[in-house]
């Protein structure tokens, strides 16, 4: 099945800073969803990014499909941006879901 | 606007002793649905998914069963609660991207 690997597994930053995280899976999506985890634990969707680059506000998103990639890079970080990032590579269809474990992000002041 | 409603919010309850967790979606009609699990610490994995009433796929074997009852409506629940299910249940919608409940925290001891 899907494989995803997430990395670095944990980022510091300071306020103000930029953050490359990086996404791999082992298999081929048709769907590759960026998510933030609050601490608190809920969940909610960054961007969705097939292939290409796509942009939303301090978030662009670069996916190159035939290489089972993606990033996500934040710019000029703020500590409201601490929690966790979460890659979800899905197939045709976009019902199996599934996630990687996540890059943890700490932005300090 | 489409809202999720999950609950109970928390709950503990003893090894052995029967679950039922539920899901509600207002304002979209035949949604898929689907619910994750998260151990404390974990990654989030997808246990189910639903495209229609009455037909729910399994994805992760972990003793725990869904159905759904209505259109607007998913429920997770077994006979027999282990310490392994434990952890944060999330429910979730989607159109192009997936939109998560609240979440119901469990710990079975």
């Amino acid at each position: 099945g899907q494989q995803v690997q997430q990395s670095p597994a944990s980022l510091v930053l300071q306020e103000g800073e930029n953050a490359e995280l990086q996404c791999n899976f082992s298999s081929t999506a048709t769907q590759l969803q960026w998510f933030y985890q609050s601490p608190g634990g809920s969940l909610v969707s960054l961007l969705s990014n097939p292939s290409g680059t796509k942009h939303t506000g301090r978030l662009t998103s670069t996916t190159v499909t035939k290489e089972r990639r993606s990033s996500l890079h934040i710019s000029s970080s703020q500590t409201t941006d601490s929690g966790t990032y979460l890659c979800a590579p899905s197939g045709t269809g976009g019902y199996k879901v599934v996630f990687g474990s996540g890059t943890r992000l700490l932005v300090s002041p | 606007a489409q809202t999720i409603h999950q609950w109970p919010v928390a709950e503990i309850k003893a090894v052995g002793s029967p679950l039922s967790l539920g899901c509600t979606i207002k304002g979209k009609s035949s949604p898929n649905l689907y619910w994750y699990w998260q151990a404390t610490g974990g990654t989030l994995q997808q246990l189910f998914y639903s495209i229609t009433v009455g037909q729910v796929e399994s994805v992760v074997q972990l003793n725990l069963s869904a159905s759904r009852p209505k259109d607007d409506q998913f429920i997770l629940s077994t006979e027999k609660l282990l310490l392994s299910h434990s952890g944060f249940y999330l429910c979730a919608w989607s159109r192009d991207t997936q939109y998560f409940g609240p979440g119901t925290r469990l710990l079975v001891l």
